[in-house]
């Protein structure tokens, strides 16, 4: 296992478009988190899924955003009707949860989005 | 809402010398963790070294360690013999029980050569 995967890396799409974007996590983690960070910005969270249960979202994930994990191992984010604000990077993470002892989580290399 | 401050948008060292860089964080929980991330130039996100609140002992890693200061609400990483390939974008996280992990909006370290 090489660690979070992310495809793909870069996304050029029109205004208006659907973009999915897929995560795959390091195998033996539960947990699987989904970030946006924009240029000079921390992550901000999005949500969140223990196994295939997606346990939190955050504000920031509007009607136009939805995220899967069908079978508990990878994920996929779906933004639908993109707008230009959407442009970011787009990061996935995975740890185990707080009860299986690992606390730090595990970043792939992102997904940048930019929507023209 | 936990939140997570880092005061510092930019900081520079010169090659071989001791930086700092400051966090302070928000929350009523006492039982957390606290990380420092370190995200390079058009590169993923790595750890750098890690706290538990229930620990006084302030954690090290080589030439990483942390001053952590509970009742303060403070968690500060200090790079020794600074080196070029510390120059990133390093960010305080915090996290809580089950939950996720809040981030601050970072600090970029410049390293003089």
């Amino acid at each position: 296992d090489t660690g979070v995967s992310q495809d793909p890396r870069h996304k050029i799409t029109k205004r208006g478009q659907n973009v999915t974007f897929r995560c795959d996590p390091i195998s033996e983690h539960n947990r699987l988190y989904w970030y946006r960070q924009t240029l000079g910005q921390g992550p901000e969270f999005l949500t969140y899924f223990q196994n295939e249960a997606q346990l939190e979202k955050s504000r920031l994930l509007s009607d136009r955003f939805s995220a899967e994990r069908p079978k508990g191992s990878f994920s996929t984010l779906e933004i639908q009707r993109t707008e230009q604000g959407d442009s970011a990077m787009y990061l996935c993470a995975s740890s185990l949860s707080w009860d299986r002892g690992l606390r730090e989580a595990f970043f792939g290399q992102g997904t940048r989005l930019t929507v023209v | 809402a936990q939140t997570v401050t880092q005061s510092q948008p930019e900081m520079s060292v010169q090659e071989a010398e001791t930086v700092t860089l400051s966090c302070t964080y928000d929350t009523s929980e006492s039982d957390y963790y606290l990380f420092w991330y370190k995200q390079p130039p058009s590169r993923q996100m790595i750890l750098v070294i890690r706290q538990e609140a229930y620990k006084q002992q302030n954690a090290t890693e080589n030439r990483f360690s942390v001053n952590f200061q509970k009742a303060a609400k403070s968690f500060s990483l200090k790079i020794s013999d600074s080196q070029l390939g510390d120059a990133a974008m390093y960010f305080c996280a915090y996290r809580r029980n089950n939950n996720d992990m809040r981030f601050g909006a970072g600090t970029r370290l410049t390293v003089k050569p």
